[in-house]
């Protein structure tokens, strides 16, 4: 019953490529979803987020797009660099404010140098 | 500022014994979660508190987890027995208010192994 899914458990991709991260969700009552940053040996840290009432929010290299009808996110990285090499896990919440995060199981991304 | 603080880092126990797990949160946050890390179930949260009241316990697994946060400064997440299904990586995030809109700030985690 997983809410919040990452088909993807890894990608490679060259470095100064674009990195596209995919999220999906079941739960129609999520409102605001995020997505967080792994390094090995170190807790998640915030990378960047997007209420539901934008379909898109950009923050320098990194961009998430929301698709409501498809229940569907994406995290895009461009141009990726080495220090991207993570792991990304997408998170969603429902009625805007709750702290209630439901997270995915992460996608390990690999810059190839 | 610190960041959020957890102990032990590494915790290799055997199957039935107590394991309690530690977490100082950032000063001043409001609100602290306890989650579980593990391959096929990625981050799960176990538990949370605002102003060192629970507020959701629908996460944790069974009788044998039980958090407490006895004041605004220390949390404890204990596990009696612990079994090898155990095994993963617990971590605690702290955050202001508790909104979604608040970041969470996470700790280091405790990687616990039971054998």
């Amino acid at each position: 019953d997983q809410q919040v899914k990452q088909n993807s458990p890894s990608l490679s991709v060259q470095e100064g490529r674009i990195s596209i991260l995919n999220c999906d969700y079941t739960n129609s009552m999520f409102d605001y979803f995020l997505w967080y940053k792994k390094y090995p040996a170190e807790g998640p840290t915030f990378l960047i987020s997007i209420s539901s009432i934008k379909d898109k929010n950009e923050d320098g290299r990194f961009t998430v797009f929301l698709n409501k009808s498809a229940k569907h996110l994406s995290l895009h990285i461009v141009p990726s660099q080495p220090g991207d090499s993570a792991v990304y896990f997408c998170a969603a919440s429902a009625d805007f404010g709750n702290e209630k995060l439901t997270f995915g199981t992460g996608t390990r991304l690999t810059i190839i140098p | 500022d610190a960041g959020v603080i957890q102990s032990p880092r590494h915790e290799v126990t055997e199957m039935g014994q107590e394991v309690t797990l530690r977490c100082k949160p950032i000063s001043g946050h409001n609100s602290l979660f306890w989650y579980r890390q593990t391959m096929m179930r990625g981050l799960e949260l176990l538990i949370y508190f605002n102003n060192n009241v629970p507020i959701d316990d629908s996460g944790m697994p069974e009788d044998r987890f039980s958090a407490k946060m006895p004041n605004a400064s220390f949390s404890t997440l204990k596990i009696q027995p612990s079994e090898p299904r155990d095994s993963a990586v617990y971590f605690c995030a702290s955050s202001l208010w508790g909104a979604s809109t608040d970041t969470q700030y996470f700790g280091p985690g405790t990687r616990l192994t039971v054998l």
